[in-house]
């Protein structure tokens, strides 16, 4: 499949590690925000998300945390798996109903 | 439950071909998007419609037409082919772009401009 990964900041971790992917946004006026997972050779997948008024929400293995004061997002994976090798993107609500994407983080996790 | 369907999955074309990309969603959203996405550029917004009948440019919208003529399809259209238009695109749709826009997304397609 085609290789969006050139080029992009890797994470390399061993498996059953707890991973942390950061991601940087730029408006301070963002309500909203997305985590996505892409898979080689697949579309984006939605992984969690967490409004402004929240700083911490979980899922199943997943954490996001949100700070605001430093604008910035943290997707954290707990017991990291093979199959969570992928790149990761943050997404921010920019407003007219679109999303405006970071560049993304590869997460490579080995057995 | 297909969710999200891009036809076709690969093209290739030569400099100055047209060609059209298809994007059904069977989940009744309001919302759908194109997206180019190019190696370690992340994801980029060509054009969107809020809902049928309309469309709007995104952050990269030149070389590229659009139409939304019934709820459940969003075509990509070029016109004219460049290289530079080489990239994988990927349709989205959401059921509210507005306060929980979660976007869901085709396989994508892969295009080559020779």
């Amino acid at each position: 499949g085609e290789s969006v990964g050139l080029h992009l900041p890797t994470l390399s971790v061993q498996e059953g590690d707890n991973s942390i992917i950061n991601c940087a946004y730029s408006n301070s006026a963002s309500d909203y925000f997305i985590w996505y997972k892409q898979e080689s050779g697949k579309g984006p997948q939605f992984i969690i998300d967490i409004r402004s008024n929240m700083d911490k929400r979980q899922g199943q293995r997943v954490t996001v945390l949100l700070n605001k004061t430093v604008k910035h997002l943290s997707l954290q994976i707990a017991a990291t798996q093979p199959g969570d090798s992928a790149v990761y993107f943050c997404a921010e609500n920019s407003g007219y109903s679109t999303l405006t994407f970071g560049k993304g983080t590869m997460l490579l996790v080995s057995p | 439950n297909a969710g999200v369907t891009q036809t076709p999955k690969f093209r290739v074309l030569k400099t100055g071909q047209s060609m059209t990309l298809l994007c059904a969603q069977d989940m009744n959203h309001e919302y759908m998007y194109w997206y180019r996405q190019d190696p370690g550029m992340g994801l980029r917004l060509i054009h969107y419609s809020v809902g049928e009948g309309t469309t709007a440019k995104g952050e990269v919208p030149d070389g590229y037409n659009v139409s939304r003529l019934k709820k459940q399809n969003f075509l990509l259209g070029l016109e004219s082919a460049a290289p530079s238009q080489t990239s994988v695109y990927f349709c989205a749709s959401s059921y509210d772009g507005l306060a929980k826009n979660i976007q869901y997304f085709g396989a994508g397609t892969r295009l080559s401009v020779l």
